[in-house]
């Protein structure tokens, strides 16, 4: 497809599970993003990639948050030992150039993780 | 640290009527100040950014957004919504000392009565 795609689409995940996001950005995009969005509340940042650089992870909650992005493309949003405040969507958003907010960010339709 | 807030978290208005979101946020520096819609079902979309200039930005579907620095405001208006509004906005801002990172408003979410 042409659009930023998210899978799984829906996620429930007992408490102490780990669980694995994974995005698919727009071919050639250089920059990418991962936003937590509570239920109600607007997204929040987690962390941006330029290329395979993870550049900014300041908005990664704990440390049992990790993201990666190996060659460029695809990234992978791991959560260990899920707890019930990770409940939330997660946003994968991608640009064309590496001055992201200078251009157009495409979001896709987000991970809804569930944590029982 | 940025932050950004919307006043509104329901708003309902009726085909034709006039409409203004507010968004105000809290950075004395230089800003970058986005507006983003997400339709019923669908993935957040860009409706309208301001960098630069002319202080008063046109976006899609006849929206726009008036920066108003010394209010540090960035209300989004319509003159006449359709039923094809309903969505929820959301206001966002980037300092220019926060690299690529957005801060998000909570959300207004538009009902439109046909």
């Amino acid at each position: 497809g042409a659009g930023v795609s998210q899978s799984p689409r829906y996620k429930v995940a007992k408490r102490g599970q780990d669980v694995a996001l994974r995005c698919d950005p727009i071919s050639g995009h250089v920059s990418l993003f991962w936003y937590q969005q509570a239920l109600g509340q607007g997204p929040e940042f987690l962390t941006y990639f330029q290329n395979e650089a993870q550049l900014d992870k300041s908005g990664l909650p704990s440390d049992r948050f990790f993201a990666e992005r190996p060659e460029g493309s695809v990234s992978t949003l791991k959560i260990q030992r899920t707890q019930q405040e990770d409940s939330a969507v997660y946003l994968c958003a991608s640009s064309l150039i590496s001055r992201a907010l200078d251009g157009e960010l495409f979001f896709g339709e987000g991970s809804r993780l569930t944590v029982l | 640290a940025q932050s950004v807030s919307q006043h509104n978290h329901h708003v309902i208005l009726s085909e034709a009527a006039s409409l203004e979101l507010g968004c105000n946020y809290s950075y004395g520096g230089t800003v970058n100040l986005f507006w983003y819609v997400q339709y019923p079902g669908q993935h957040l979309q860009l409706l309208l950014k301001y960098f630069s200039g002319d202080p008063l930005v046109k976006g899609i579907k006849g929206f726009e957004a008036e920066f108003i620095k010394s209010k540090f405001s960035f209300n989004l208006r319509k003159p006449s919504v359709q039923w094809s509004d309903t969505a929820e906005y959301f206001c966002a801002v980037n300092a220019n000392n926060a690299g690529n990172m957005l801060t998000f408003g909570g959300g207004t979410r538009l009902m439109v009565k046909p």
